[in-house]
């Protein structure tokens, strides 16, 4: 079973509208939780941490369910800009590097 | 902004040879990092770096790959013996402290290595 996954898209959505992707771990000792974005043949960046509680950075909200070992990104009033991969990482308990999920691709059009 | 540095961008070499890829990593961070990501595939971590040591490293880190902070702002990682299936992204990573949420891996722009 892989680690972290992710439904590799690619998600076709109009500017303006409301997408979510999710993201289930295997390893229910997983500790810390993020979502990056990555532009075509670009390094990933940091989006937003995942908190425990949920949270909210401007358009983009972050929930955990850990009971459930999934993860998920909501991207509000979308923009052509948003259009990238987005990847599920987690860092699990006694290690410090990140495992990536392969990302969803998401496609903005006007 | 301080960044992650990394040379080259794109370095072609023939099956069987030496490479080196070379990190500057921001400056006040004291934990590196190296990941690679195969064409169409996940990013996948090879080494962590601490201390002038490793401190983790995965099984796609083995013999033919070493890594080493020569002069305390370079971070290099070579490959002794390149294969056809080494061709993929390296990113160099760094961080100020253990990564968790709050303290952020910030990744380098890369280097495309082609092994022909």
């Amino acid at each position: 079973r892989k680690e972290v996954e992710q439904d590799p898209g690619p998600f076709n959505v109009p500017e303006g509208a409301t997408v979510a992707f999710n993201c289930t771990y295997s390893n229910s000792a997983s500790q810390s939780f993020f979502w990056y974005r990555q532009d075509c043949r670009k390094e990933p960046k940091l989006l937003m941490s995942v908190y425990s509680s949920g949270n909210e950075d401007g358009r983009f909200t972050a929930q955990l369910n850990r009971a459930s070992q999934y993860i998920s990104l909501l991207i509000r009033d979308s923009k052509l800009s948003d259009s990238a991969t987005y990847l599920c990482v987690v860092i699990n308990s006694g290690y410090s590097t990140l495992t990536f999920g392969k990302g969803t691709m998401l496609l903005v059009s006007p | 902004e301080p960044e992650v540095t990394q040379t080259p961008s794109h370095q072609v070499t023939q099956m069987g040879q030496e490479v080196i890829l070379r990190c500057v990593p921001i400056s006040n961070h004291l934990y590196f990092y190296w990941y690679r990501q195969i064409l169409g595939q996940k990013v996948e971590f090879l080494v962590s770096f601490y201390n002038n040591e490793i401190s983790e490293k995965s099984e796609i880190f083995d013999d033919q790959f070493s890594v080493e902070r020569p002069d305390g702002s370079n971070f290099t990682l070579k490959i002794r013996s390149t294969k056809l299936e080494d061709s993929a992204m390296y990113f160099c990573a760094s961080s100020e402290a253990l990564v968790r949420v709050g303290y952020e891996q910030y990744f380098g722009p890369g280097t495309r290595l082609t092994v022909t």
